[in-house]
């Protein structure tokens, strides 16, 4: 069974820093592209990062480019988001998303959420 | 960035009713188009992918068309566990996209 766990989050101040992390479980870690969604309180979804399986390939979506850094560690099939600089609007639930295999675009596997909370 | 509007942004339903959500984008997508459910503190699920295909598992009551600029979402006889939010999202564009959402809830 494909399982994504995530840990980390929290509460932090602004202009603070915080690590998420989601562990892979269930498949071949290094083949999937991941990515990190967040969903801010009683707001819609928003893509913010995509990490390919090799670390070759990174984006950022520009609300988050140069505060946050996505990596991942395929020997501990980790996935990790720091995230420096916070902002009140980076509070918000944290899903990290497997990419589906091949061309298609697509998330098929997500981690449970962790909330991150910026407030001082 | 590509902009994905959808209409409407709510719409209230009865269990058997078919079901219509739009999604437009702000310029060619070609069919890179995903569509999303998602329930109140739950990770989203895939529906639809590439515009059209729904993915496994995903019951044949759910359906989507479209090309280019213009998508649909359509529930053939909504049952009790479809009210939920949906979501497209687009592909063609390596910074991904998300549409507004549409709340379905019982009328």
């Amino acid at each position: 069974e494909v399982q994504l766990v995530q840990s980390g989050g929290g509460l932090a101040q602004p202009g603070g820093s915080l690590r998420l992390s989601c562990v892979g479980s269930g498949f071949t870690f290094i083949s999937y592209g991941m990515n990190w969604v967040r969903q801010a309180p009683g707001e819609g979804l928003e893509w913010i990062s995509y990490i390919s399986g090799d670390s070759d390939t990174i984006f950022y979506a520009d609300s988050v480019k140069g505060r946050f850094t996505i990596s991942r560690d395929n020997a501990k099939n980790s996935l990790s988001l720091q995230m420096n600089r916070l902002r009140d609007d980076d509070t918000a639930v944290y899903y990290c998303a497997r990419r589906v295999f091949g061309f298609n675009y697509y998330f098929d596997s997500w981690g449970q959420g962790t909330l991150v909370a910026v407030s001082s | 960035d590509i902009q994905l509007t959808q209409s409407p942004s709510s719409l209230s339903a009865s269990v058997g009713d078919t079901v219509t959500i739009s999604c437009q984008a702000s310029q060619d997508i070609n069919n890179y188009l995903n569509w999303y459910q998602q329930k109140p503190g739950k990770a989203p699920k895939v529906l639809i992918y590439d515009a059209s295909n729904v993915e496994t598992g995903v019951p044949s009551r759910f359906s989507g068309s479209g090309s280019g600029t213009d998508f649909t979402l359509t529930i053939s006889g909504l049952q009790p566990e479809d009210f939920a939010t949906y979501y497209c999202q687009q592909y063609e564009s390596p910074l991904l996209t998300f549409g507004p959402g549409t709340k379905v809830d019982v009328k």
